[in-house]
């Protein structure tokens, strides 16, 4: 059983640079989610889709792009690159009412 | 609003040693209170949550945390420390029990293990 799985794991940009963050899961989970891990920040909510076509801002929402077609996958794109969105990414899923399921993580960073 | 205070962002015990992991929270409304840990290179994982039904939760790999309102703490403990322990440790807060996304996640703590 995979869990959630995220492509790519590493990643170099340059400032406004396209590019998008996949993530699948096989749980046939109907929610997603995507956070990012800055250093002395922990980890915050930028989008999450509660099932496919239903998506909705967390609270770092500016500069990304999510869509939901299927309920396996939720990518997430960035339109523009900036440095301020150099983080570690991380995709999650959940059951309704239940525990939340990580990904390994993306590691990005925009020059 | 909510919010966590994680006390030391880097603890180093040695192997055999108590663990204890400080948490501190801030919540208008019961909390709910969850501790996750992140191995090296990996996504996070819930260790134990918090959610009224005892004020000591016990959780996978030996943690427990105990619960005190007087003190807004929910310290995470271990009486006896392994090399696996070795990892990054979060608490979190939320207004609701699973099922939520919208988790309020502290700085995190590193743990290292001295052999």
């Amino acid at each position: 059983n995979a869990g959630v799985t995220q492509t790519p794991k590493f990643q170099v940009l340059k400032t406004g640079q396209s590019m998008t963050l996949q993530c699948a899961q096989d749980m046939n989970h109907e929610y997603m989610s995507w956070y990012r891990q800055d250093p002395g920040m922990g980890l915050r909510l930028i989008h999450y889709s509660v099932g496919a076509g239903i998506t909705d801002q967390g609270e770092v929402p500016n500069g990304y792009n999510v869509s939901r077609s299927t309920t396996e996958d939720f990518p997430l794109r960035l339109l523009s690159a900036a440095p301020s969105q150099t983080s570690v990414y991380f995709c999650a899923s959940r059951q309704e009412a239940g525990e939340l399921f990580f990904g390994e993580g993306s590691r990005l960073t925009v020059l | 609003a909510q919010s966590v205070t994680q006390l030391g962002s880097h603890v180093s015990v040695s192997e055999g040693a108590l663990v204890l992991l400080r948490c501190n929270y801030s919540s208008s409304v019961p909390p709910y209170l969850f501790w996750y840990v992140q191995y090296p290179n990996q996504g996070l994982q819930l260790l134990l949550k918090y959610t009224s039904a005892a004020t000591l939760v016990k959780g996978i790999n030996g943690f427990e945390a105990e619960f005190k309102k007087s003190e807004t703490s929910f310290h995470l403990t271990k009486p006896s420390a392994h090399m696996s322990d070795a990892a990054e440790y979060f608490c979190a807060v939320s207004d609701q029990d699973f099922g939520n996304e919208k988790l309020t996640f502290g700085t995190g703590t590193r743990l290292t293990i001295i052999p």
